[in-house]
Protein backbone atom coordinates (compact mmCIF):
# COMPACT_ATOMS: atom_id res chain seq x y z
CA UNK A 1 0.00 0.00 0.00
CA UNK A 2 0.97 3.61 -0.12
CA UNK A 3 2.04 5.32 2.48
CA UNK A 4 2.19 8.72 3.19
CA UNK A 5 5.26 9.53 5.39
CA UNK A 6 5.09 12.94 7.69
CA UNK A 7 7.27 13.91 10.63
CA UNK A 8 5.03 12.91 14.03
CA UNK A 9 5.72 16.25 15.77
CA UNK A 10 7.39 19.74 15.09
CA UNK A 11 7.89 22.35 17.26
CA UNK A 12 8.44 26.38 16.23
CA UNK A 13 8.33 29.15 18.23
CA UNK A 14 5.69 32.08 17.56
CA UNK A 15 6.69 34.02 14.55
CA UNK A 16 9.22 31.64 13.54
CA UNK A 17 8.49 29.11 10.12
CA UNK A 18 7.04 25.37 10.58
CA UNK A 19 7.33 22.86 7.47
CA UNK A 20 5.89 20.04 7.41
CA UNK A 21 6.83 17.03 5.29
CA UNK A 22 5.12 14.40 3.29
CA UNK A 23 6.89 11.82 1.82
CA UNK A 24 6.01 9.38 -0.44
CA UNK A 25 7.62 7.81 -4.21
CA UNK A 26 6.81 9.61 -7.27
CA UNK A 27 4.21 11.81 -5.14
CA UNK A 28 5.09 15.34 -6.97
CA UNK A 29 2.89 13.06 -9.88
CA UNK A 30 -0.08 13.40 -7.70
CA UNK A 31 -2.14 16.24 -6.41
CA UNK A 32 -1.32 17.00 -2.59
CA UNK A 33 -4.17 18.61 -0.29
CA UNK A 34 -3.60 19.35 3.09
CA UNK A 35 -5.69 19.48 6.19
CA UNK A 36 -5.66 20.85 9.80
CA UNK A 37 -6.86 19.61 12.38
CA UNK A 38 -7.45 20.92 15.79
CA UNK A 39 -8.62 19.19 19.26
CA UNK A 40 -11.97 17.88 18.94
CA UNK A 41 -12.81 19.87 15.60
CA UNK A 42 -13.60 18.30 12.08
CA UNK A 43 -10.45 18.53 9.52
CA UNK A 44 -10.56 22.08 7.36
CA UNK A 45 -8.81 22.01 4.50
CA UNK A 46 -5.89 24.61 4.26
CA UNK A 47 -4.02 23.64 0.69
CA UNK A 48 -5.70 21.85 -2.53
CA UNK A 49 -3.75 20.89 -5.54
CA UNK A 50 0.13 20.81 -3.98
CA UNK A 51 -0.07 25.16 -3.67
CA UNK A 52 -3.59 26.55 -4.24
CA UNK A 53 -5.49 28.24 -0.91
CA UNK A 54 -8.88 27.73 -0.28
CA UNK A 55 -10.76 30.89 0.34
CA UNK A 56 -10.61 31.97 3.89
CA UNK A 57 -7.01 30.42 4.62
CA UNK A 58 -4.84 32.98 5.11
CA UNK A 59 -1.22 33.81 3.14
CA UNK A 60 0.60 32.15 5.46
CA UNK A 61 -0.38 29.30 4.99
CA UNK A 62 1.29 27.51 1.44
CA UNK A 63 2.53 24.43 -0.36
CA UNK A 64 5.07 23.06 -3.02
CA UNK A 65 5.73 20.02 -4.28
CA UNK A 66 9.63 18.37 -5.11
CA UNK A 67 10.67 14.79 -5.99
CA UNK A 68 9.22 12.03 -3.34
CA UNK A 69 8.53 15.17 -0.95
CA UNK A 70 5.00 17.42 -0.41
CA UNK A 71 5.84 20.52 2.07
CA UNK A 72 3.08 22.62 3.88
CA UNK A 73 4.62 25.69 5.30
CA UNK A 74 3.09 28.05 8.13
CA UNK A 75 5.58 31.54 7.88
CA UNK A 76 5.16 33.72 11.14
CA UNK A 77 3.79 31.08 13.22
CA UNK A 78 0.72 31.80 15.52
CA UNK A 79 -0.67 30.06 18.51
CA UNK A 80 -4.01 29.68 16.54
CA UNK A 81 -1.91 27.17 14.01
CA UNK A 82 -1.44 24.87 16.78
CA UNK A 83 -2.68 21.54 15.72
CA UNK A 84 -2.52 18.24 13.60
CA UNK A 85 -1.64 18.64 9.69
CA UNK A 86 -2.15 15.89 7.31
CA UNK A 87 -1.46 15.38 4.26
CA UNK A 88 -3.70 13.45 1.53
CA UNK A 89 -3.78 11.82 -2.63
CA UNK A 90 -5.69 9.92 -4.32
CA UNK A 91 -4.06 6.84 -6.28
CA UNK A 92 -6.20 6.29 -9.28
CA UNK A 93 -4.12 2.94 -9.88
CA UNK A 94 -5.39 1.41 -6.68
CA UNK A 95 -8.49 3.51 -6.50
CA UNK A 96 -7.70 4.87 -2.77
CA UNK A 97 -7.79 7.96 -0.75
CA UNK A 98 -4.72 7.74 1.28
CA UNK A 99 -3.95 10.29 4.01
CA UNK A 100 -0.63 11.03 5.54
CA UNK A 101 0.52 9.67 8.84
CA UNK A 102 0.33 13.05 10.53
CA UNK A 103 2.10 16.18 12.23
CA UNK A 104 1.28 17.71 15.70
CA UNK A 105 2.40 21.26 15.29
CA UNK A 106 3.41 22.78 18.71
CA UNK A 107 3.78 26.66 18.81
CA UNK B 1 -23.12 27.78 2.48
CA UNK B 2 -22.55 24.14 2.84
CA UNK B 3 -23.25 22.25 5.32
CA UNK B 4 -23.17 18.90 6.69
CA UNK B 5 -25.34 17.53 9.63
CA UNK B 6 -24.28 14.27 11.15
CA UNK B 7 -26.12 12.46 14.08
CA UNK B 8 -25.23 12.15 17.14
CA UNK B 9 -23.79 9.86 19.36
CA UNK B 10 -24.02 5.88 18.29
CA UNK B 11 -23.56 2.83 20.38
CA UNK B 12 -23.20 -0.30 18.42
CA UNK B 13 -23.05 -3.95 20.26
CA UNK B 14 -20.01 -6.29 18.97
CA UNK B 15 -20.86 -8.24 15.77
CA UNK B 16 -23.92 -6.01 15.32
CA UNK B 17 -24.82 -3.14 12.55
CA UNK B 18 -25.13 0.44 13.19
CA UNK B 19 -25.58 2.98 10.31
CA UNK B 20 -24.55 6.51 10.46
CA UNK B 21 -25.88 9.46 8.74
CA UNK B 22 -25.27 12.90 7.33
CA UNK B 23 -27.65 15.57 5.67
CA UNK B 24 -26.34 17.81 3.13
CA UNK B 25 -27.38 21.29 2.26
CA UNK B 26 -26.12 24.81 0.47
CA UNK B 27 -25.03 22.84 -2.24
CA UNK B 28 -26.19 20.85 -5.40
CA UNK B 29 -25.59 17.27 -4.08
CA UNK B 30 -26.23 15.19 -6.97
CA UNK B 31 -23.17 17.07 -8.25
CA UNK B 32 -20.80 15.81 -5.89
CA UNK B 33 -19.36 12.93 -4.63
CA UNK B 34 -19.41 12.37 -1.24
CA UNK B 35 -17.09 10.25 1.44
CA UNK B 36 -16.35 9.15 4.93
CA UNK B 37 -13.52 9.22 7.05
CA UNK B 38 -12.86 7.98 10.48
CA UNK B 39 -10.69 8.56 13.53
CA UNK B 40 -9.79 6.30 15.74
CA UNK B 41 -8.39 7.31 19.47
CA UNK B 42 -5.49 8.58 19.45
CA UNK B 43 -4.70 7.82 15.64
CA UNK B 44 -4.35 9.52 12.21
CA UNK B 45 -7.40 10.21 9.99
CA UNK B 46 -8.54 7.31 7.59
CA UNK B 47 -10.53 7.21 4.44
CA UNK B 48 -12.78 4.72 3.76
CA UNK B 49 -15.55 4.83 1.38
CA UNK B 50 -15.93 7.47 -1.29
CA UNK B 51 -19.62 7.19 -3.25
CA UNK B 52 -19.50 9.44 -6.80
CA UNK B 53 -22.87 12.24 -7.10
CA UNK B 54 -24.95 10.23 -9.29
CA UNK B 55 -24.28 6.84 -6.92
CA UNK B 56 -23.15 4.86 -9.72
CA UNK B 57 -19.79 4.18 -8.57
CA UNK B 58 -18.79 3.23 -4.93
CA UNK B 59 -14.81 3.18 -3.20
CA UNK B 60 -13.38 1.44 -0.71
CA UNK B 61 -10.15 0.99 1.29
CA UNK B 62 -8.97 -2.06 0.69
CA UNK B 63 -8.28 -2.29 4.49
CA UNK B 64 -11.72 -2.03 5.59
CA UNK B 65 -13.60 -3.98 2.66
CA UNK B 66 -16.30 -5.72 2.96
CA UNK B 67 -17.95 -4.67 6.28
CA UNK B 68 -18.74 -0.81 5.14
CA UNK B 69 -21.38 -0.18 2.94
CA UNK B 70 -22.04 3.83 1.34
CA UNK B 71 -24.89 4.71 -0.04
CA UNK B 72 -27.00 7.59 -0.78
CA UNK B 73 -30.23 9.49 -1.17
CA UNK B 74 -31.20 12.14 -3.56
CA UNK B 75 -34.45 12.44 -2.15
CA UNK B 76 -33.50 14.09 0.86
CA UNK B 77 -29.92 14.79 0.54
CA UNK B 78 -28.39 12.16 2.56
CA UNK B 79 -25.81 9.72 2.32
CA UNK B 80 -25.21 7.04 5.32
CA UNK B 81 -22.48 4.34 5.99
CA UNK B 82 -23.47 1.49 7.21
CA UNK B 83 -20.81 -1.15 9.51
CA UNK B 84 -21.61 -4.33 9.56
CA UNK B 85 -19.81 -7.14 12.25
CA UNK B 86 -18.64 -4.23 14.36
CA UNK B 87 -15.73 -4.82 15.96
CA UNK B 88 -13.71 -3.01 19.02
CA UNK B 89 -11.30 -1.41 17.06
CA UNK B 90 -13.90 0.75 15.49
CA UNK B 91 -14.64 3.05 17.83
CA UNK B 92 -14.31 6.58 16.84
CA UNK B 93 -15.30 9.79 15.24
CA UNK B 94 -17.31 9.02 11.42
CA UNK B 95 -16.83 12.37 9.51
CA UNK B 96 -18.64 13.13 6.08
CA UNK B 97 -17.24 14.98 3.97
CA UNK B 98 -17.64 16.27 0.42
CA UNK B 99 -15.63 15.44 -2.33
CA UNK B 100 -14.96 15.68 -6.23
CA UNK B 101 -17.59 17.07 -8.19
CA UNK B 102 -18.87 15.37 -11.16
CA UNK B 103 -17.32 17.36 -13.71
CA UNK B 104 -14.03 16.65 -12.30
CA UNK B 105 -11.95 13.78 -11.49
CA UNK B 106 -11.39 12.11 -8.25
CA UNK B 107 -8.20 13.66 -7.34
CA UNK B 108 -10.44 16.31 -5.36
CA UNK B 109 -9.85 17.69 -2.11
CA UNK B 110 -12.61 16.75 0.52
CA UNK B 111 -13.37 20.22 0.87
CA UNK B 112 -15.93 20.49 3.53
CA UNK B 113 -16.63 18.11 6.30
CA UNK B 114 -19.38 17.17 8.88
CA UNK B 115 -18.75 17.43 12.90
CA UNK B 116 -18.40 13.90 13.37
CA UNK B 117 -20.33 11.12 15.36
CA UNK B 118 -19.12 9.47 17.79
CA UNK B 119 -19.56 5.39 17.53
CA UNK B 120 -19.00 3.46 20.25
CA UNK B 121 -18.98 -0.57 19.99
CA UNK B 122 -19.48 -2.01 23.47
CA UNK B 123 -21.68 -4.66 24.77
Amino acid sequence: SYVLTQPPSVSVAPGQTATITCGANNIESLSVHWYQQKPGQAPVLVVNDDSDRPSGIPERFSGSISRNTATLTIASIEAVDEADYYCQVWRSDSRQYVFGTGTKVSV
Amino acid sequence: EVQLLQSGGLLGQPAGPVKVSCAASGFDFRSYAMAWVRQTPGKGLEWISTISGRGDVSYYADSLRGRFTISRDTSNNTVHLQIWSLRAEDTGIYYCARGFPTWFGEARPFDSWGPGTLVTVSS
